[in-house]
């Protein structure tokens, strides 16, 4: 079956924008998890959604947020963009929320300028 | 808290060297622990795992034993290819309120393995 898809793949936005990243996950999975990834921080968990609510969230700033679909697709929004927002934005689903193996996307690169 | 702990790289190895990548951990209770491998230009795939005390995970010639008495998970191979050059990420899995399970993630170790 299909794996997790993301798009876009790649952009680049200014400082004060916003961007908008979507995620489908692999059919059947209801839950959806995103990470920021960069050199100097790993990876740093996001927040979690499972059948449209939010189950657990990182320590990010409120200009980070997301939601999810009835579809279980989800997208996550970054507002007021910042330099330091540079990142790979990586998207993971898995079946529920207990242990299941998490499978993940290729990641949308964000370059802010 | 709870937290992972993984060496630090780069590490570079010549093919058919063995390979110990180092992961600790603090948690209370009895995590999962989980090695996720990222090959160059791909997402995260899950490598191998152990959900309890003196289990052995092991996949594509990697193993790692959950050792609760020195709260270690170290990933091992007897001979690394080249094609085994990727970031190697440590995590544990601790159940969170609600019973849904947040993983924690080790920063990664980068692997370069040289022909």
């Amino acid at each position: 079956k299909a794996g997790v898809t993301q798009t876009p793949r790649y952009l680049i936005k200014t400082r004060g924008q916003q961007v908008t990243l979507s995620c489908s996950p692999i059919s059947g999975h209801r839950s959806v998890s995103w990470y920021q990834q960069t050199p100097g921080q790993g990876l740093q968990f996001l927040f979690e959604y499972f059948s449209e609510t939010q189950r657990n969230k990182g320590n990010f700033p409120g200009r980070f947020s997301g939601r999810q679909f009835s579809n279980s697709r989800s997208e996550m929004n970054v507002s007021t963009l910042e330099l330091g927002d540079s990142a790979l934005y990586l998207c993971a689903s898995r079946s529920g929320t207990l242990d299941g193996e998490l499978f993940f996307g290729e990641g949308s690169r964000l370059t802010v300028l | 808290g709870n937290s992972v702990t993984q060496m630090e790289g780069p590490v570079t190895l010549s093919e058919e060297a063995f390979l110990t990548i180092n992961c600790t951990y603090t948690a209370t209770g009895y995590p999962s622990l989980f090695w996720y491998v990222q090959y160059p230009g791909e997402g995260l795939q899950l490598l191998l795992k152990a959900t309890k005390a003196d289990d052995k995970g092991s996949n594509k010639g990697f193993e790692a034993t959950y050792r609760k008495e020195t709260t270690s998970f170290h990933l091992e191979k007897g001979s690394v290819q080249v094609s085994d050059s990727a970031v190697y990420f440590c995590a544990l899995s601790r159940n969170n309120a609600g019973n849904n399970r947040k993983l924690i993630w080790g920063l990664g170790t980068s692997l370069a393995v040289n022909p």
